[in-house]
């Protein structure tokens, strides 16, 4: 069955880097989306991406962030200048159309900024 | 603004014995509700559906979640736990945006005891 993957499990990098989350979507979707979720918060959406084209994004996702999806396969988030406060987990997640209802979330990349 | 609430951020429940995890809705129209799960290390997985059709919705590993509009609920039940239930439980709603993003509630993490 096909599925998302998320690379790298794990992420640490220091305050003031630059990191790329990497995701690999299900191969026929056409949505795409980043949430993320702070230890003990809720999981928060981040971006939507349609149309090589950010469809919408939360007041979380300021300049700092950049979405890319740069060959057809892959779907990255950048993080410029990374801050403490970045620090959670990273979920990617496809779907298969605008009448689908259904995402499929990857495993998640766990950052830590020190 | 479209929004769920989970009443129980830990559920402990011995083998075989029924599950009942709570999940409040403030929607402005009828919504599109989920409940998703998140196993250790695993992505998050779609457990089950409910988009305006049947108000008894049936999901995967013999979960159910009853609509009902004049509670605001969306309550999910197993009639008997196994061990393999223990996770993250994540109960979603879709607001109007053709985005399609979710909005996540707090989460209920479901222990089972042997």
């Amino acid at each position: 069955e096909p599925e998302v993957t998320q690379t790298p499990s794990h992420q640490v990098t220091q305050m003031g880097q630059e990191v790329i989350l990497r995701c690999v979507p299900i191969s026929n979707h056409l949505y795409f989306y980043w949430y993320r979720q702070i230890l003990g918060q809720k999981v928060e959406f981040l971006v939507s991406f349609y149309n090589n084209e950010i469809s919408e994004k939360s007041e979380i996702f300021d300049d700092q962030f950049s979405v890319e999806r740069p060959d057809g396969s892959n779907f990255t988030l950048k993080i410029r200048s990374t801050k403490l406060e970045d620090s959670a987990m990273y979920f990617c997640a496809s779907k298969r159309g605008t009448g689908a209802y259904e995402q499929y979330f990857g495993p998640g990349t766990r950052l830590t900024v020190t | 603004a479209q929004s769920v609430t989970q009443l129980d951020s830990h559920v402990s429940v011995s083998e075989g014995t029924p599950v009942l995890l709570r999940c409040n809705y403030s929607s402005s129209y009828s919504p599109s509700l989920f409940w998703y799960v998140q196993h250790p290390n695993k992505g998050l997985q779609l457990l089950l559906k409910y988009t305006s059709a049947a108000t008894l919705v049936k999901g995967i590993n013999g979960f159910e979640a009853e609509f009902k509009k004049s509670e605001t609920s969306f309550h999910l039940t197993k009639p008997s736990a196994h061990m393999s239930d223990a996770a993250e439980y994540f109960c979603v709603v879709i607001p109007s945006s053709n985005t399609g993003k979710l909005i996540f509630g707090q989460g209920t993490t479901l222990q089972v005891k042997p």
